[in-house]
C-alpha cells in the first residue's frame, strides 16, 4: 500500500539553527513527490516538485533532496516566518492521485 | 501563475442545509481538480477527483449523494454538501492540475471553513 511517513511530527528551532525535515515513502513506482507549506487556516503552497532519485531544488532558506526511499527539506538559518506545517505527498504511476504524509509542524524562535 | 480561488472562504450554516463550494483557476485550464478535507492538525484527506466533463471519483467511504461535485469547465469545479450536519464541519480545499505530463504538481486554494449547527 502507498505510505507517507513525515518526521518529526514537530520539530522546534532557534532562529539560525539549522536542521532537516524528513518524509519516507512508499510508493509502486514514483511519479512525482511534492513539498507543500501550509500556515494555519490556509490552503497548502506549493514549493517543490522532485521526480528521481538525485534530484535537487533550492528556494531562498529551503533545498530539497530525494532518494528512492525518502525526501529531505533542509533548512539553513530559518527564520521566525518560516513557522510552518511542511507537508510532503507523494504521488504514484498510473494516476493522479496524491497521497499526503501527516506533515512536520516547524516552530521557529526569534 | 498557478493561482486557484475558492469562494467562500467560510460559511455558517444550520443543519439540513446545502452548500456550494466553487474552486477557481484563474490562470490555467485544469484538466483535473481535487476535493480534500483536513481536520484540525490533521494532513489532507482526498474526497474526489474530478474532470472536466465527466463523474467524479470519490475516495473509499465518502458518500457520493452528499458530496456533490460537478466539474462543469476546465476552470471552474463546486463541491455541494447537502443536507448538512455538524459533523460536516470541517475545512474543505481544492486543488487544480493542469494535468499534462510535466505539470502533475497540485496548486490549492486557499480552503473554505465550514460550520454546520
Amino acid at each position: 500500500e502507498d505510505q507517507v511517513t513525515q518526521s518529526p511530527e514537530a520539530l522546534r528551532l532557534q532562529e539560525g539553527e539549522s536542521s532537516s525535515l524528513n518524509c519516507s515513502y512508499t510508493v509502486s513506482g514514483l511519479r512525482g513527490l511534492f513539498w507543500y507549506r501550509q500556515d494555519p487556516g490556509k490552503g497548502p503552497e506549493f514549493l517543490f516538485t522532485l521526480y528521481s532519485a538525485g534530484e535537487e531544488k533550492e528556494k531562498e532558506r529551503l533545498k530539497a533532496t530525494l532518494t528512492k526511499k525518502e525526501s529531505f527539506l533542509h533548512i539553513t538559518a530559518p527564520k521566525p516566518e518560516d513557522s510552518a506545517t511542511y507537508l510532503c505527498a507523494v504521488q504514484a504511476d498510473g494516476g493522479f492521485k496524491t497521497i499526503f504524509g501527516a506533515g512536520t509542524r516547524l516552530f521557529v524562535k526569534a | 501563475g498557478a493561482v486557484v480561488s475558492q469562494h467562500p472562504s467560510w460559511v455558517i450554516c444550520k443543519s439540513g442545509t446545502s452548500v456550494k463550494i466553487e474552486c477557481r483557476s484563474l490562470d490555467f485550464q485544469a484538466t483535473t481538480m481535487f476535493w480534500y478535507r483536513q481536520f484540525p492538525k490533521q494532513s489532507l484527506m482526498l474526497m474526489a477527483t474530478s474532470n472536466e466533463g465527466s463523474k467524479a471519483t470519490y475516495e473509499q467511504g465518502v458518500e457520493k449523494d452528499k458530496f456533490l461535485i460537478n466539474h462543469a469547465s476546465l476552470t471552474l469545479s463546486t463541491l455541494t454538501v447537502t443536507s448538512a450536519h455538524p459533523e460536516d464541519s470541517s475545512f474543505y480545499i481544492c486543488s487544480a492540475s493542469a494535468g499534462t505530463t510535466t505539470q502533475e504538481t497540485q496548486y490549492f486554494g486557499p480552503g473554505t471553513r465550514l460550520l454546520v449547527l
